[in-house]
């Protein structure tokens, strides 16, 4: 079935350093590739979003390039803040079901980041 | 405000009571997900509505659990004979295509 797996955690920055973090997927067809944000004691939120091979999402200084032929979509930020401190879940969606209708999320296991002053 | 709601936010409940949540999903949503999350996993989906109509179940959801949208409005997930195994975060999301929007989520904690 489909899979998501993500860098393991926690990381630990400096505030203004640079933050990738990995994620890959395994998936028949062509998913949409998103990365949610969870913040202490919150629900989730969309951060960022590619459909198609080549896209780049972007949001609030976040990018991810959907990358078929490696199977990945990597979260980077050139320069993070002691706000950006979460959990980051990378996630696919393909359309499932009768007429294509569901779209249910599988989600990475997520990545705890710490960015500290 | 226009975002998804759960009430309640947190609950506690001692083993082998039931217990619902609601959801309230953006208002032009017909489509509507539960999922849950447990610590240190990311949300496993549990069931999906399109209006009022049921059209998926995950092998997750025993026989304990039933969901229901009456009217295609809000959602409810209702656990009985609750178990410390059942302790966990509830999330609902709307969605009108493939981008799903989140509530804060219900906590549930079985004593």
């Amino acid at each position: 079935g489909d899979s998501v797996t993500q860098m393991e955690g926690p990381v630990t920055l400096s505030e203004e350093a640079f933050l990738t973090i990995n994620c890959t997927y395994t998936a028949t067809g062509y998913p949409s590739l998103f990365w949610y944000v969870q913040y202490p004691g919150e629900g989730l939120q969309l951060l960022l979003k590619a459909t198609k091979a080549d896209d780049k999402g972007s949001n609030k200084g976040f990018e991810a390039t959907y990358r078929k032929e490696t199977t990945s979509f990597h979260l980077e930020k050139g320069s993070v803040q002691v706000s950006d401190s979460a959990v980051y879940f990378c996630a696919l969606v393909k359309p499932m079901g009768s007429g294509g209708s569901n779209y249910k999320l599988t989600f990475g296991k997520g990545t705890l980041l710490t960015v500290n002053p | 405000d226009t975002g998804v709601s759960q009430n309640p936010r947190h609950k506690i409940t001692k083993r082998g009571q039931n217990v619902t949540f609601r959801c309230d999903p953006i208002s032009e949503h017909n489509r509507l997900y539960w999922y849950r999350q447990t610590l240190g996993q990311g949300p496993e989906f549990l069931t999906y509505f399109q209006n009022e109509a049921q059209l998926e179940k995950s092998r997750l959801l025993s026989d304990r659990f039933s969901a229901e949208r009456p009217k295609g409005s809000f959602s409810t997930l209702e656990i009985q004979r609750t178990e410390q195994g059942d302790s966990a975060m509830y999330l609902c999301a709307s969605t009108p295509t493939d981008t799903q929007y989140f509530g804060p989520g219900t906590r549930l904690t079985v004593l």
